[in-house]
């Protein structure tokens, strides 16, 4: 049972470029969440999506960044015109349920921002 | 959502048990307690969840006392490959499930 998956691992991009996370979740789960984490800090939760619909998207910043899980296809998170700041790990989780089910972690991707 | 104080962090020796407590004095009567481990470069694997009382898998043992106001991690007989973060997380069943992680405890285990 393949876990959830994250491409690329590794994403260097230079300033004003955009920036494209994709993440398949776990099979049979529909519930996809996606985290930023800074070194040395504790994940941040940005954006929680169905299957194409954002559910909640408090964590997500107003300019910039938006997500989409389409019905076909992975869930992509989309940074443009990418600053140093947001070079940090974007992890992307996946649940069955939305209530109380676990959410499950692919290995993320580091994007840094050159 | 209710906010979790852990240590920040701790150290322990291969094949000691390691307890990890962490404190969530404004607990719902619907949240759930659920721990996850951290490797660096890596992706919160989860461990363990529990409501109430006492919970065990073949990884750890999560104690929950009647005030469900505190809850315990326990890792039996720690080796090299246990040194890694430790988050503890307390969410209501329904919130859509956003977790909101603290800082975690560094936990170092020594040979």
């Amino acid at each position: 049972n393949a876990g959830v998956m994250q491409n690329p691992r590794h994403l260097v991009r230079r300033r004003g470029q955009e920036a494209r996370l994709r993440c398949s979740p776990m099979k049979g789960h529909s519930h996809v969440y996606w985290y930023r984490q800074l070194p040395e800090e504790g994940l941040k939760f940005m954006v929680y999506l169905q299957k194409e619909n954002i559910i909640d998207e408090s964590g997500m910043p107003k300019e910039r960044f938006s997500a989409e899980f389409p019905k076909e296809g992975p869930s992509i998170l989309r940074i443009q015109q990418v600053v140093r700041g947001d070079s940090a790990a974007y992890f992307c989780a996946s649940s069955g349920l939305a209530g109380g089910d676990t959410q499950y972690f692919g290995p993320g991707t580091r994007l840094t921002v050159l | 959502l209710a906010k979790t104080t852990q240590p920040i962090s701790m150290d322990s020796y291969e094949g000691q048990e390691v307890n990890i407590t962490c404190s969530h004095n404004n607990i719902a009567t619907n949240d759930y307690i659920t721990w996850y481990q951290q490797f660096p470069s890596q992706g919160p694997r989860f461990i363990i969840q529990g409501y109430k009382t006492k919970v065990t898998n073949e990884v750890a043992s999560l104690f929950i006392p009647a005030d469900r106001k505190s809850s315990t991690l326990s890792l039996p007989r720690v080796s090299l490959s246990d040194t890694a973060v430790y988050y503890c997380l307390v969410a209501p069943s329904n919130a859509g499930n956003m977790l909101t992680f603290g800082g975690g405890t560094r936990l170092m285990v020594k040979p």
